[in-house]
């Protein structure tokens, strides 16, 4: 998966306690995104990075933030998970902006009890 | 509200048979049509990419066209595979913004 790795694949939790996911890229690419897929939606954008330290919000960023130290980690934090988050979690990395080319991870699995 | 709507939700064929996936979408202007390939499991894999202007764009077995006016675009697959089996998602580039609209994809299983 073009050098993206997610970690974990799989995650339970609790409602109510915190959660972050991980994003690793060995590609060098300046723009990084987290996007959710829920059953009979399409992939929704959550918050991206074009560079470190630089990100912003995407579409459903509500209840979701996310930090960039490197160029290769991207994390994405749920402060206080919901039952509403239960989702599939994909990173994806572009050299380009504008979600051009985009190469996607294998995604996260992640359910809130 | 921008929309991209895809038809049918599931397609089971035979191996070997072709078929044709269907994408209708309501966002206007658009800067491209892009067309993904999602197995089970896995993250998107990008297929074909057109911009407003192409009618049609080929990757191996796999074409896809635009018609622009009528805001319709399809995907047809020649002589399916069972590695064909996956979902096929539809995603419009708006021209005013860098935020995707995504498809919630067609889910195609392909039967020896």
């Amino acid at each position: 998966d073009a050098g993206i790795t997610q970690s974990p694949r799989h995650k339970v939790t609790e409602t109510g306690t915190p959660v972050t996911l991980r994003c690793h890229q060995t590609e060098n690419h300046r723009y990084m995104y987290w996007y959710r897929q829920d059953p009979g939606h399409g992939l929704r954008l959550i918050h991206y990075s074009y560079g470190v330290k630089d990100t912003d919000k995407g579409e459903v960023s509500d209840g979701y933030s996310v930090s960039r130290s490197k160029t290769e980690d991207f994390l994405l934090t749920l402060e206080s998970a919901t039952s509403s988050q239960t989702s599939v979690y994909f990173c994806a990395i572009s050299p380009l902006g504008g979600e051009e080319k985009l190469f996607f991870g294998s995604g996260t699995q992640l359910s809130v009890l | 509200k921008n929309q991209v709507e895809q038809s049918p939700q599931s397609l089971i064929i035979l191996e070997g048979k072709n078929c044709t996936l269907q994408c209708n979408y309501t966002v206007s202007p658009f800067s491209n049509l892009r067309w993904y390939k999602q197995d089970t499991g896995r993250g998107p894999v990008s297929l074909t990419i057109m911009t407003f202007s192409e009618n049609t764009k080929s990757n191996g077995r796999y074409t896809a066209t635009l018609d622009a006016d009528t805001k319709q675009s399809s995907l047809h697959i020649t002589a399916s595979q069972l590695s064909d089996s996956a979902s096929y998602i539809c995603v419009v580039s708006p021209y005013s913004n860098y935020q995707l609209i995504w498809g919630a994809g067609t889910k195609l299983i392909i039967k020896p």
